[in-house]
């Protein structure tokens, strides 16, 4: 079975800051992956997606990586700011078996990053 | 586009009574919806695969008489969570899987409280 762990569970940081929120999982064998937002209360947002042939995505001030023989993904943050405050989930996606929609989702890390 | 919507936003009701809650596809067609549930800090467990038109397939450990799923429509999954006990308090989730994808797009969830 296909777990996800993400450390550090949670990080303070003050503004400005560059930031690196690490993603492990068990099984290589992946679709892709996916990293999500979700603010107190509420749904996810996705951020990035990255296919398992790729390595890497950019959203604006937002990076990920995939290095899937090791099962690692990291989420960098550049120049953190305060409304970058929230929890950041990390899920996959398994490229084999019946059950190939679902995603396997990390316990998240919560950010906080104060003015 | 891909916007689901999960009605009620917050529900509270008294311990043994039933609670339904909707997830809705608002501007694309879902064959599969997923329901999933998250107690604070914890990830998003994932309780249920629902297909439009046929029978639900549930996690292991989810009982499915008291967590019912309909799936009648291709924009529309309903949750019931029936005799309702305070241990079923929760923050739940709908995702839906556009026809012909495997991304799947999130609703903004629901509070339960039972008292």
């Amino acid at each position: 079975k296909q777990e996800v762990t993400q450390i550090p569970a949670a990080l303070s940081v003050p503004e400005g800051e560059n930031l690196v929120l690490n993603c492990s999982f068990t099984d290589s064998a992946i679709y892709n992956l996916q990293w999500f937002r979700q603010d107190p209360g509420k749904g996810l947002t996705s951020l990035l997606l990255i296919q398992s042939s790729q390595r890497e995505q950019t959203s604006g001030r937002l990076n990920a990586s995939l290095d899937k023989s090791s099962g690692r993904s990291t989420l960098y943050i550049a120049a953190s700011q305060p409304g970058d405050s929230a929890t950041y989930l990390c899920a996959v996606r398994p490229d084999r078996g019946s059950t190939l929609g679902r995603l396997y989702f990390g316990r998240g890390t919560q950010l906080t990053v104060w003015p | 586009g891909a916007v689901v919507s999960q009605h009620p936003s917050r529900v509270i009701c008294k311990s043994g009574t039933s609670v339904k809650i909707e997830c809705r596809s608002l501007d694309f067609q879902a064959t599969t919806m997923f329901w999933y549930r998250q107690f604070p800090k914890q990830s998003l467990m994932l309780m249920a695969t629902s297909n439009e038109g046929s029978k639900a397939t549930y996690e292991q450990g989810v009982e499915k008489d008291k967590f019912l799923i309909n799936h009648a429509s291709l924009t529309l999954s309903t949750l019931t969570v029936t005799s309702a006990h305070p241990e079923d308090s929760s923050f739940y989730i709908c995702s839906a899987r556009k026809i012909g994808s495997y991304e799947q797009y999130f609703g903004p969830g629901t509070r339960l409280t039972v008292t």
